[in-house]
């Protein structure tokens, strides 16, 4: 019973590289989401997806890309990677009924340097 | 849009003593109410939620927390804490209906059971 995979679970990077972070969910979830947690700031929400094909932003989009191609997969996308980026990164998921609790990952630890 | 304040970011407590976590939270419209839970190194789970009915919910752990609509807080207690809730909680609302079900997380809460 997987639940919410993330992949990877740390990685250190050097200014201006780019990397994906892969999250894939086993429990048939319509709605995923990426967090980024910094100390002091809870999580915030990065960018969101209803359904396979549809992404959305959420409240801190600059700096990154997102791609649902297939249902159970959500991807997230440092295409420059700037020393503000370094941070915890969650993928989430949830059916899509209001209320319903969302699934987390264990995390993946970035920094930039 | 909403937000949430968590006004504690650190309660030291005694183990078998009670404790009470903050939050209020600030919107337009009317909310669901979370409280989620972080144990070191890990994702976040949920602890318990208010959707409607009864303002009093309980939760895993023998945690429960109280909706009061004219304060506009959720706190989350518990009569007796172990060494093995010391973990960062977090209290999060999202809008019912539609919107995503995105949900806006207060800053946390580090809770630290000493013996």
């Amino acid at each position: 019973n997987a639940g919410v995979t993330q992949t990877p679970k740390f990685r250190v990077l050097k200014t201006g590289q780019s990397m994906t972070l892969l999250c894939a969910q086993d429990m048939n979830h319509e709605y995923m989401y990426w967090y980024r947690q910094d100390p002091g700031m809870g999580l915030r929400l990065i960018h969101y997806s209803v359904g396979e094909g549809t992404t959305a932003k959420g409240e801190v989009p600059d700096g990154y890309n997102v791609s649902r191609l297939k249902k159970q997969n959500f991807l997230l996308g440092l295409e420059s990677a700037a020393p503000s980026q370094t941070s915890v990164y969650f993928c989430a998921s949830n059916r899509g009924t209001s209320g319903t609790e969302a699934f987390f990952g264990q995390g993946t630890r970035l920094t930039v340097v | 849009a909403q937000s949430v304040t968590q006004l504690d970011s650190q309660v030291p407590v005694f183990e078998e003593a009670p404790v009470e976590l903050r939050c209020n939270y600030s919107s337009s419209v009317s909310v669901y109410l979370f409280w989620y839970v972080q144990y070191p190194n890990q994702g976040l789970q949920l602890l318990l939620k208010y959707l409607s009915g009864s303002t009093l919910v309980k939760g895993i752990n023998g945690f429960e927390a109280e909706f009061n609509k004219s304060q506009t807080s959720f706190h989350l207690r518990k009569p007796s804490v172990h060494i093995s809730d010391t973990a960062e909680y977090f209290c999060a609302v999202s809008p019912p209906g539609g919107g995503g079900n995105k949900l806006t997380f207060g800053t946390g809460t580090q809770l630290k059971v000493e013996l």
